[in-house]
């Protein structure tokens, strides 16, 4: 069945250091690709997407870069501020069916200034 | 448009006893979903409707799990019975299909404690 790996947390990064969360994914056919955020006490929130092979979602300085020969979608942000600390949930969705979201374990980030 | 309501936000039980959770899509939204999250995972998918219809039940959704949408609106999910390891955060989503292309809205969740 469809699954996503995405790197255990959680990670502690200084304000404005890169970011880098690893996301692999398995799954039949051609997924689209999902990054959601977590801010404490909050629901989860679409941070960006990418529908097709090399297409690259971005949104707030976060980027993430569609790999089907790698299987992968890994998040990116140059300088990071203590406002990211966040849970960040990679996820991926197949067909044109029920569109349910299948998501890895999530990657707890702390910035600390 | 506030978004996805749920409601409660908390809810504590004890074992045995029956839990009904509401969730409040976006208005013009056709397609509500209910997840389950526990401590340290990501969200597991339970159950969708189409409009009133429920189209897909995962197998995680045992047979003391039951969800309505009545009238296409708001939804709810039922458990009966329930046990320490129902104790989890229920997540309601929502969509707007074809148009939406599947970009599903979260609220905040309820979390649920079986004591």
């Amino acid at each position: 069945g469809d699954s996503v790996t995405q790197m255990e947390g959680p990670v502690t990064l200084s304000e404005e250091a890169f970011l880098t969360i690893n996301c692999t994914y398995t799954a039949t056919g051609y997924p689209s690709l999902f990054w959601y955020v977590q801010y404490p006490g909050e629901g989860l929130q679409l941070l960006l997407k990418a529908t097709k092979a090399d297409d690259k979602g971005s949104n707030k300085g976060f980027e993430a870069t569609y790999r089907k020969e790698t299987t992968s979608f890994h998040l990116e942000k140059g300088s990071v501020q203590v406002s990211d600390s966040a849970v960040y949930f990679c996820a991926l969705r197949t067909g044109a069916g029920s569109y349910q979201l299948t998501f890895g374990k999530g990657t707890k980030l702390s910035v600390i200034p | 448009d506030t978004g996805v309501s749920q409601d409660p936000r908390h809810k504590i039980t004890k074992r045995g006893q029956n839990v009904t959770f509401r969730c409040d899509p976006i208005s013009e939204h056709n397609r509500l979903y209910w997840y389950r999250q526990t401590l340290g995972q990501g969200p597991e998918f339970l159950t969708y409707f189409q409009n009133e219809a429920q189209l897909e039940k995962s197998r995680l959704l045992s047979d003391r799990f039951s969800a309505e949408r009545p009238k296409g609106s708001f939804s709810t999910l039922e458990i009966q019975r329930t046990e320490q390891g129902d104790s989890a955060m229920y997540l309601c989503a929502s969509s707007l299909e074809p148009r939406g292309r599947g970009e599903a809205f979260f609220g905040q969740g309820t979390r649920l404690t079986v004591v």
